[in-house]
């Protein structure tokens, strides 16, 4: 069975430290791009981060560029956000998603990130 | 950077109804990186669409999707119980791998 499973997500005070994790089983992980997708309170869906199969190529969506690091380890099965000087416009249930071609047609349940 | 901009905010409907959800954006989509999602409250979204109108495995027949360039539709015909969700569209550049949803489409229960 396909499973993607974040963790990670805590409370955290403005200026602090994250790491997200997405422990992904099910498919071979190192041939897919992945992508952290987040959703604040009761707002609609963005998209903050994608990393190709190989890592080669990696972007994010401004308002997160130079904070946040996305990297993977394909030895481990394993997607992360490394998230810095966290704001409290960065409160929000985090995605990962795997890619296939230009959609993402698998998604994990979401960890839940509260800055205050 | 495009925008992507759906319509109506909310779709009172009920069921049994067609539903027709609208998303626009702000320049011209390439009809390979359109998708649909659907997400009913506090669970994951779920990949309806993709391609413009290429259905994800498992979705009904009565979900289909059509469109070109700027204007895209996402039609739900009969609906169903289960149907009333929100509703996002999302495409993917390309040339910056970058990714764009849309702010969504409410559809209630009427």
């Amino acid at each position: 069975e396909v499973n993607l499973v974040e963790s990670g997500g805590d409370l955290v005070q403005p200026g602090g430290s994250l790491r997200l994790s997405c422990a992904v089983s099910g498919f071979p992980f190192s041939s897919y791009a992945l992508n952290w997708v987040r959703q604040a309170p009761g707002k609609g869906l963005e998209w903050i981060s994608y990393i190709s199969s190989d890592s080669r190529t990696i972007s994010y969506e401004d308002s997160v560029e130079g904070r946040f690091t996305i990297s993977r380890d394909n030895a481990k099965n394993s997607l992360y956000l490394q998230m810095n000087s966290l704001r409290v416009v960065d409160t929000g249930v985090y995605y990962c998603a795997r890619l296939s071609y230009y959609h993402m047609d698998i998604w994990g349940k979401g960890t839940t990130v509260t800055v205050s | 950077e495009i925008v992507l901009t759906q319509s109506p905010g909310t779709l009172s409907l009920s069921p049994g109804q067609r539903a027709t959800l609208s998303c626009r954006a702000s320049q011209t989509v390439d009809s390979s990186s359109l998708a649909w999602y659907q997400q009913t409250p506090g669970q994951a979204p779920r990949l309806l669409i993709h391609g413009t109108s290429t259905r994800a495995t498992g979705i009904p027949v009565r979900f289909s999707g059509s469109g070109s360039g700027t204007d895209f539709t996402l039609t739900i015909n009969r609906l169903e119980p289960e149907d009333f969700a929100v509703y996002y569209c999302q495409q993917f550049g390309r040339s910056t791998f970058t990714f764009t949803f849309g702010q969504g489409t409410k559809l209630e229960i009427k």
